[in-house]
């Protein structure tokens, strides 16, 4: 049973567009919401994240939109680069200051991001 | 600062076989974790560490052990490989419930 779903394994869209990542959840539990983005042969690295009680969070051209009601997050880069192309992963853990597994990530299956010139 | 290391970066060994994969972190970081990526799978949680001493299973611990005698090593160990745990293996850390830091993984084929 798949908590954290990224349906579509793959995107593509023109440098200088906005990407649109989509997140679903269904565990009601999960309250901390991050995103890594992941090169070939390289580990995962931290992007961006969003705790429950916000519905927004942004760093520079990332921003994560969080609809709790809906179990539903997304991520947004704009403008799209060429170096942006990666795989991105969604990623889901309790609150990690309240959770004795405080860090236990589920993550989702991941989505291709193409970004092309 | 190196952050997480991971040795060896790629092993190859045939069924029954043990092996050790090893991970490092030098940021003091109380929480340690391993996870396991296979194609159209995502990463998936093995084992994971609070603390030096003290170790639970995550979503998929058969076939591993963990142990963690100090702060700064948190190592993977396969008693008898098998075919099935031919994968990527990335070790994480991070301190309480911050985003985690991932060491750069190991390649492991399972003949």
């Amino acid at each position: 049973d798949q908590q954290v779903k990224q349906n579509s394994p793959s995107l593509s869209v023109q440098e200088g567009r906005i990407s649109i990542l989509n997140c679903d959840y269904t565990n009601s539990m999960f309250d901390y919401f991050l995103w890594y983005k992941k090169y070939p042969a390289e580990g995962p690295t931290f992007l961006i994240s969003i705790s429950s009680i916000k519905d927004k969070n942004e760093d520079g051209r990332f921003t994560v939109f969080l609809n709790k009601s809906a179990k539903h997050l997304s991520l947004h880069i704009v403008p799209s680069q060429p170096g942006d192309s990666a795989v991105y992963f969604c990623a889901a853990s309790g609150h990690p200051l309240f959770t004795g597994a405080n860090s236990k990530l589920t993550f989702g299956k991941g989505i291709t991001l193409s970004v092309r010139p | 600062n190196a952050g997480v290391t991971q040795t060896p970066k790629f092993q190859v060994l045939k069924t029954g076989q043990s092996m050790t994969l090893q991970c490092a972190q030098d940021m003091n970081h109380e929480y340690m974790s391993w996870y396991r990526q296979d194609p159209g799978m995502g990463l998936r949680l093995i084992h994971y560490s609070v603390g030096a001493g003290i170790t639970d299973q995550g979503e998929v611990p058969n076939g591993y052990n963990v142990s963690r005698s100090t702060t700064e090593d948190f190592p993977l160990r396969l008693l008898s490989a098998a075919p099935s745990q031919t994968s990527v293996y990335f070790c994480a850390s991070s301190y309480r419930g911050v985003a985690q830091y991932f060491g750069p993984g190991t390649r492991l084929t399972v003949l």
